[in-house]
């Protein structure tokens, strides 16, 4: 049974960058693709982007040049950037594991990151 | 960008009896190669992370009541619970995974 938790700052201040790790575990890092989505308050799911075990990465153009995912196999890790938050950038974030196809079999319980001064 | 919307926004059904919520998107998530819908349902219960339910538009994932089925094709889908429980109270949501970025419909509340 795989198994996903995010953990990181739970507050990041306007301008700085959020930074989260999802820990992998229950299960092979490997042959899956890697998604992080996240959730404002009360509102509705964001695919932010997905990262292959090798590296390979896509992300959503509405976050524009803000995001980077990476992956570390050896910790089976992955791990979320995102520069120049704004208020707008407060949310749950969650990880999950993509299935046989590009939807979400396995899910984290969340990480709230709150922006604010 | 595909866009996802759901109908209704919120739905109310007595126990026992069939709730059914749809799903559109704004084009066809229908790939000719293998005949498969890339269409996804969810239920999300308060503090909760999503939970799939559907994929390829009505493929049940393993553990999930036979109440619950998913139908459509195209672009117009469907989530149909034929009896609803108490325990199904909770916000759904499909996600269309034809192509990046993926994305979901606003969700539906579902209440009894």
């Amino acid at each position: 049974q795989v198994q996903l938790q995010e953990s990181g700052p739970g507050l990041v201040k306007p301008s700085e960058t959020l930074s989260l790790t999802c820990n992998v575990s229950g299960g092979s890092i490997y042959s899956h693709y890697w998604t992080w989505i996240r959730q404002p308050p009360g509102r509705g799911l964001e695919w932010i982007g997905h990262i292959s075990y090798s590296g390979s990465a896509n992300y959503n153009p509405s976050l524009k040049n803000r995001v980077t995912i990476s992956v570390d196999a050896s910790k089976s890790h992955v791990s979320l950037r995102l520069s120049s938050v704004s208020a707008t950038d407060t949310a749950v974030y969650y990880c999950a594991k993509d299935g046989s196809g590009f939807f979400f079999d396995y899910w984290g319980q969340g990480a709230l990151v709150t922006v604010s001064s | 960008d595909i866009v996802v919307t759901q109908s209704p926004d919120s739905l109310a059904v007595s126990l026992g009896e069939r709730a059914t919520i749809n799903c559109k998107s704004s084009q066809s998530v229908l790939y000719s190669s293998n005949n498969k819908n890339y269409l996804a349902w969810y239920q999300q219960k308060p503090g909760q992370p999503p939970k799939l339910l559907i994929y390829w538009a009505s493929t049940r994932e393993s553990g999930v009541p036979d109440r619950f089925s998913g139908s459509g094709s195209g672009a117009d889908f469907s989530l149909t619970i034929s009896s609803l429980q108490a325990e199904d109270v909770a916000v759904y949501y499909c996600q269309q995974y034809y192509s990046t970025p993926y994305t979901f419909g606003q969700g539906t509340k579902l209440e009894i």
